[in-house]
């Protein structure tokens, strides 16, 4: 069964760091891309970033590119999204999600998503 | 504003046939596959439909998903109460070489 599990979510103020852990379960990590995705509550979701099963390819939204890395552990089957220099537009939930396919993220899909962990941004 | 365009919200009666649209342009749905995510109230979002039409296994064949163009299209038959939820399209956008959504549907069971 396919779990990912997020944590490292809080409150901080703008122009704070935050580390954000998914660590998965049930499928073979490297096989697979993953990605974050945020939803700010009550509204649409919003795809953050994606990385390739390897590792080798990373994708960002315009909104976080620059400010967020995202990176993968094979070691320890756990993503993780780095966000610096936060504002609070990042204010949301966000999800870890696995991705149906290994290195053609834009071919793939989102099959299993986390329960989310809670951002809040604010002075 | 969302990349790819949704209704805000779609109702109908239990046992009705209720379709969602998903517009785009050409550097996502027109050159990409399509999926489409259902959100049931306080929960994550789960796979619905990939790759256009394909349900995962699980999904109920009241589901089908289409595209023609730079459009898609969710269609629910035989609406059932339990369908009341959000539901959002997805692609792939070449030009922002990133994953873009819909602003998501709310489907409402009358």
């Amino acid at each position: 069964e396919v779990q990912l599990l997020e944590s490292g979510g809080g409150l901080v103020q703008p122009g704070g760091s935050l580390r954000l852990s998914c660590a998965a379960s049930g499928f073979t990590f490297t096989n697979y891309g993953m990605s974050w995705v945020r939803q700010v509550p009550g509204k649409g979701l919003d795809w953050v970033s994606g990385i390739s099963g390897s590792g080798g390819s990373t994708y960002y939204a315009d909104s976080v590119r620059g400010r967020f890395t995202i990176s993968g552990d094979k070691s320890k089957n756990t993503l993780y999204l780095q966000m610096n220099y936060l504002r609070p537009e990042d204010t949301a939930v966000y999800y870890c999600a696995k991705e149906s396919m290994k290195y053609d993220l834009p071919s793939s899909a989102i099959d299993y998503w986390g329960q989310g962990t809670l951002v809040s941004v604010s002075s | 504003q969302s990349v790819l365009t949704q209704p805000p919200s779609a109702s109908g009666t239990p046992g009705q046939r209720v379709t969602i649209s998903c517009s785009g342009r050409s550097s996502n749905i027109g050159g990409n596959t399509v999926n489409w995510y259902q959100q049931l109230p306080g929960t994550a979002p789960t796979l619905l439909i990939y790759s256009n039409n394909q349900r995962p296994s699980g999904v109920p064949d009241r589901f089908s998903g289409s595209k023609s163009g730079s459009s898609a299209s969710l269609a629910i038959s035989g609406l059932q109460s339990e369908d009341e939820a959000d539901y959002y399209c997805a692609a792939w956008d070449d030009g922002l070489n990133g994953r873009v959504f819909g602003g998501g549907t709310k489907v409402v069971v009358l």
